[in-house]
């Protein structure tokens, strides 16, 4: 059973400009939830998806942005980098929009903005 | 607003000794997980504990849960090498976040 993966692995951009990240769930999960890893701050909450659908979100400014398809695959989108956004972003899947679903997460995407 | 706080946050110790570390929170739940990381790698579903009175045990590793005092706690026996990794719990209070994680156990198990 394959797990989640996201795509890119690693990137390099400079402030200013713009990311896209990428994430597939575990097959038959539908929700799909975000999370920031700094040193400084460790993992936050960006947002959920489930149904095509953001679902929560976490305290960011309005230039992280996301969206799901109907394949439950997701994007995220953070527009303007700064170099605060220099991080690891984690994608995790799980069954169930919250409750007992647990958390299965990616590889990460590391972003790095010079 | 729900608050996870682990400690210590850094932890080293000789392999074959034993240690628990603990997991606050302040508010409410009955759901809380363990994960473990390596350095540069994804998180790792350790544990998953969704009652008060919850115990697991995997390996030289067992959580617990105690919903009242909310306090989860994770206690290493015999530690050996390959355990060495950050421990992180989360909690999930049902509110806007999914999970809220502490800020994480750095372990170094030294030979």
């Amino acid at each position: 059973k394959a797990g989640v993966t996201q795509t890119p692995r690693y990137l390099i951009k400079t402030r200013g400009q713009q990311v896209t990240l990428s994430c597939s769930p575990i097959s038959g999960h539908r929700s799909v939830s975000w999370y920031q890893q700094t040193p400084g701050q460790g993992l936050q909450f960006l947002f959920e998806y489930f149904s095509e659908t953001q679902r929560n979100k976490g305290n960011f400014p309005g230039r992280f942005s996301g969206r799901q398809f109907s394949n439950s695959r997701s994007e995220m989108n953070v527009s303007t980098l700064e170099l605060g956004d220099s991080a690891l972003y984690l994608c995790a899947s799980s069954l169930a929009l919250s409750g007992a679903g647990e958390l299965f997460f990616g590889e990460g995407s590391r972003l790095t903005v010079l | 607003e729900l608050k996870v706080e682990q400690n210590p946050l850094f932890l080293s110790m000789q392999e074959g000794k034993n240690y628990t570390i603990y997991c606050n929170y302040s508010t409410t739940s009955d759901r809380l997980y363990w994960y473990r990381q390596d350095p540069g790698k994804s998180l790792e579903s350790l544990f998953v504990l969704l009652s008060n009175g919850a115990v697991k045990q995997e390996g030289r590793l067992m959580a617990s849960l105690d919903t009242k005092a909310r306090l989860s706690t994770l206690h290493i026996t015999a530690a050996v090498h390959d355990l060495s990794a950050t421990y992180f719990c989360a909690v999930d209070a049902g509110g806007s976040e999914k999970l809220v994680f502490g800020k994480g156990m750095k372990l170094t198990v030294n030979p």
